[in-house]
């Protein structure tokens, strides 16, 4: 069973640090996500990434940047967080083969104060 | 523009009663769509996929390409359905694949 991991389930920060979320799956998907989950607006995708080093932008990226050094890893940065980056923020993988559902972590919600 | 619409952000049923979730689509190629639900306190999980055919816990959807839409149904509802659903559509970009997800529909079955 595909296992997508992230690192925290609540995390609490404040206005203008800086925030690492980690994301680790353990299926050798090429494919990760990052999406943010909000009441009425849905999922929309921040980043993703296709391959090692690889990264682009969603539909929401201001504000956030990513990183993919390992395969199994992908991380989503808050350069300097604001209270409306406050957020519900999914990890998904999918495989690059046509057609493959993506596989979500347990999500980790984000307050900034 | 490819697009996912939800026309309802919450649906409330009684025990038993038949449920179908709107799913429409707006996509130039041949679409691929999926189902994906969260129960509370869990993660986002798929259902179900067009392509395989299947009833999972009771629920289908059939694509109907005329009208572009995806509906989820069950004939006989149960509490333990009560749960966030999804309707994604797969859009193929070549170097990756990503889903369009809609805005979600929350399913309340009443006892």
């Amino acid at each position: 069973d595909v296992k997508v991991t992230q690192s925290s389930r609540y995390l609490v920060k404040r206005t203008g640090e800086k925030v690492f979320l980690e994301c680790v799956q353990d299926m050798d998907h090429e494919n990760m996500f990052w999406y943010r989950q909000d009441p009425g607006l849905g999922l929309r995708l921040i980043y993703f990434s296709y391959d090692v080093k690889m990264k682009e932008k969603g539909d929401i990226p201001e504000g956030y940047s990513v990183s993919r050094e390992k395969k199994e890893r992908f991380s989503l940065i808050l350069e300097s967080a604001s209270t409306n980056q406050t957020s519900m923020y999914l990890c998904a993988s999918s495989s690059s083969t046509y057609y493959q559902p993506q596989h979500f972590g347990d999500g980790t919600r984000l307050s900034i104060l | 523009a490819q697009r996912v619409t939800q026309p309802e952000k919450l649906l409330s049923v009684f025990k038993g009663a038949p449920v179908e979730l709107k799913c429409n689509y707006s996509y130039s190629g041949s679409p691929e769509l999926f189902w994906y639900v969260q129960y509370s306190r869990q993660r986002l999980q798929l259902l179900l996929r067009h392509i395989s055919r299947e009833s999972i816990k009771g629920f289908t959807a059939d694509l109907n390409k005329g009208e572009t839409s995806f509906h989820l149904k069950k004939p006989f509802a149960q509490e333990e359905d009560s749960a966030m659903y999804y309707c994604a559509l797969f859009n193929y970009g070549g170097a990756t694949n990503k889903l369009i997800f809609g805005t979600g529909t929350l399913l309340a079955v009443q006892p």
